[in-house]
């Protein structure tokens, strides 16, 4: 079956720590976002990428990195730069073409201890 | 920036009853598309309506669109309590890299 796996499902991060969420789609699609969701906030744009080796930057990109060397993988860290990194992290697909719509991963929950 | 708000934050309904929540965005679109997302878990693309079509049905969703009122609505007809999620609609940029701006969700309850 095809779809979009984020892992873990839980991470917690020491404050000062650098951590990377995983995020594989095996959909060929060409299209990759990354969101964050915060408690009655809805959805904001991290980070997205319309083809390889290139990305940009969404609404609030400040504090993340990410890279696109393959088709299939999204990868997405969160640095110590981060000043409030506890969230709900969702990664989508998409073939890129305007009439589709989103694929999402079951997400991430990241958590500062 | 939030480019849909959805309308009302949260719902409350019996089972069997319909359910209905809006959208508002700002600016031109191509498309407006709603999503369900069940606690804890990622979206899911329910249905999707282009600007230049006013109604769309799936199932027991209906959808429509008022592009001169910038709105659109979700309606659940016969509401089930596996219903009971959040609902988001999202527009796009229309500004030629195909993003998603989503609002920030409608919580339906739907008591057994």
């Amino acid at each position: 079956d095809g779809g979009i796996t984020q892992s873990p499902k839980y991470l917690f991060r020491k404050e000062g720590q650098n951590v990377t969420l995983s995020c594989e789609q095996n959909l060929n699609h060409d299209a990759m976002y990354w969101y964050r969701q915060d408690p009655g906030q809805g959805l904001r744009l991290i980070y997205y990428s319309q083809i390889v080796n290139d990305f940009q930057k969404g609404d609030i990109a400040e504090g993340y990195s990410v890279s696109r060397e393959k088709k299939e993988s999204f990868p997405l860290t969160v640095t110590s730069a981060q000043k409030n990194p506890t969230a709900f992290y969702l990664c989508a697909s998409s073939t890129g073409q305007v009439v589709s719509g989103y694929t999402f991963g079951s997400g991430t929950r990241l958590t500062v201890v | 920036s939030q480019q849909g708000e959805e309308d009302p934050q949260a719902l409350s309904i019996q089972e069997g009853e319909n359910a209905t929540m809006n959208c508002s965005y700002k600016t031109s679109i191509n498309n407006l598309q709603w999503y369900r997302q069940n606690s804890g878990r990622g979206l899911v693309h329910l249905i999707l309506i282009r600007s230049n079509e006013r109604e769309k049905h799936s199932g027991r969703l209906r959808v429509t669109l008022d592009t001169s009122k910038k709105s659109s609505s979700l309606l659940i007809t016969a509401s089930r309590a596996a219903d009971t999620a959040s609902y988001f609609c999202a527009t796009d940029s229309g500004a030629g890299s195909y993003q998603l701006t989503f609002g920030k969700g409608t919580k339906l309850s739907v008591i057994p």
